[in-house]
């Protein structure tokens, strides 16, 4: 199974920062990979999808870059409604592993 | 708009079975793929299994593989994972999503809560 390591797995930031969080492959899955936001007790939405296009309807403060086995998800300006957990997910091999996530919070 | 109901959840003693079903509106089951994924307390996301309403595409988490079954009734647009010889380990929420393609789980349900405990 590919596994995704995504760091770091906490991160506390004050508003209007720019939050970046990395997610790496064990092996080269090109760009099939995806970002989910998990507010607390709510189901995880999916913002991005193959690595850098953003869902209809999420801010475009949210974006994803990279391929191949390291990838990067950036907030760039943190707003508080962002409190949430954000997961890596990877679809080039089935299963099609999450990463361990990482827990936003403000500071 | 797009709505799933998951329902079935409950407390079940270790080795018994229990059903999930995730019942499907403003989506059609039978054209799209249905995937089960699931979060034990205070942990990550964890696939389980997906389906192809096809019914052509099934593929399973070695982690459940052998005692839990994905299918579906197109008729009802509702699928289920049916879990047998269930485990300590395999007390989570269990979400429903639906999507499109296999590439992404664009639509979730709001979970329902599997506790196996004597």
């Amino acid at each position: 199974d590919i596994q995704m390591t995504q760091s770091p797995s906490s991160l506390s930031a004050s508003v209007g920062d720019r939050v970046t969080i990395t997610c790496q492959a064990s092996q080269d899955i090109s760009n099939f990979l995806n970002w989910y936001q998990q507010k607390p007790g709510k189901a995880p939405k999916l913002l991005i999808y193959e690595a850098s296009n953003l869902q209809t309807g999420v801010p475009s403060r949210f974006s994803g870059s990279g391929s191949g086995t390291d990838f990067t998800f950036t907030i760039s300006s943190l707003q508080p409604e962002d409190i949430a957990t954000y997961y890596c997910q990877q679809y080039d091999n089935l299963p099609y592993i999450f990463g361990q996530g990482t827990k936003l919070e403000i500071k | 708009e797009v709505q799933l109901v998951e329902t079935g959840g409950g407390l079940i003693q270790p080795g018994g079975s229990l059903r999930l079903s995730c019942a499907a509106s403003g989506f059609t089951v039978s054209s799209n793929y249905m995937t089960w994924v699931r979060q034990a307390p205070g942990k990550g996301l964890e696939w389980v299994s997906v389906i192809h309403g096809g019914g052509g595409y099934i593929y399973y988490a070695d982690s459940v593989k052998g005692r839990f079954t994905i299918s579906r009734d197109n008729s009802r647009n509702t699928f289920f994972l049916q879990m047998n010889s269930l485990r300590a380990e395999d007390t989570a929420i269990y979400y429903c999503a639906a999507s499109y393609s296999y590439s992404s789980l664009d639509y979730w349900g709001q979970g329902t809560l599997v506790t196996v405990s004597s």
